[in-house]
């Protein structure tokens, strides 16, 4: 089956510009994650869905992110007012279940590199 | 604060040569702890992952890593290295219930012929 896609797969915007990203998890994973990975630095955790559950946002830099999930499925990033800063690979992850009784590797999608001019 | 530290930014092995990777952790509940490798122009592959019981973990393409709770360390390491195992390394820790993953900030490995 297909994995985690993600689109578009690099967007380069004008400061100030909103921005959306898009995340299109491995059907039937409850969990997707969204991480940011600037230049030369690890992954930096965004937010995480599970199911049906508030989302988890602590990890969202300013107020200028936001990120919802419909459906239980696709999930859109929402960059507001975008600064250069913000220029990164924005990476999504999906994962079946929780805990570490159950299977849940996550799969990571290929990346949006996010350019801001 | 949690946090993970992968103190080697770049390492250069011959091929043929044995490797450790370091990676160590700062959590304050029971450490859920993984490797990821990323290979250039693709996306993060779990390596291996540790929950509990032996402390020495098996994964794929022939790595394997040791949780040392007393060093709060999670090396990983390859008997022998092979030029397709270039790549940037990831070490990761998360909670019980996986909601939040904290990542080091990366080791590239070059492997020389």
């Amino acid at each position: 089956g297909a994995g985690v896609s993600q689109s578009p797969s690099n967007k380069v915007t004008e400061k100030g510009k909103d921005v959306e990203l898009r995340c299109d998890p491995i059907s039937g994973h409850t969990a997707l994650y969204w991480y940011r990975q600037s230049l030369g630095q690890g992954l930096e955790f965004l937010i995480y869905f599970q199911g049906n559950s508030a989302p988890d946002k602590s990890g969202l830099p300013s107020d200028r992110f936001s990120a919802e999930r419909t459906g239980g499925s696709v999930s859109t990033l929402t960059i507001q007012r975008t600064q250069q800063e913000d220029s990164a690979v924005y990476l999504c992850a999906s994962s079946l279940a929780r805990g570490p009784d159950s299977d849940n590797e996550q799969f990571f999608g290929p990346g949006t590199r996010l350019t801001v001019l | 604060a949690q946090s993970v530290t992968q103190p080697d930014i770049h390492i250069t092995v011959s091929e043929g040569a044995s490797l450790e990777l370091r990676c160590n952790y700062s959590y304050g509940a029971t450490p859920y702890l993984f490797w990821y490798v990323q290979s250039p122009g693709q996306g993060l592959q779990l390596l291996l992952k540790y929950f509990s019981g032996d402390t020495l973990v098996q994964g794929i393409k022939g790595f394997e890593a040791e949780f040392k709770r007393s060093q709060s360390s999670f090396n990983l390491r390859k008997p022998s290295v092979h030029w397709s195992d270039a790549a940037e390394y990831f070490c990761a820790v998360g909670p019980y219930n996986f909601n939040k993953f904290y990542f080091g900030s990366g080791t590239k490995l070059n492997v020389k012929p």
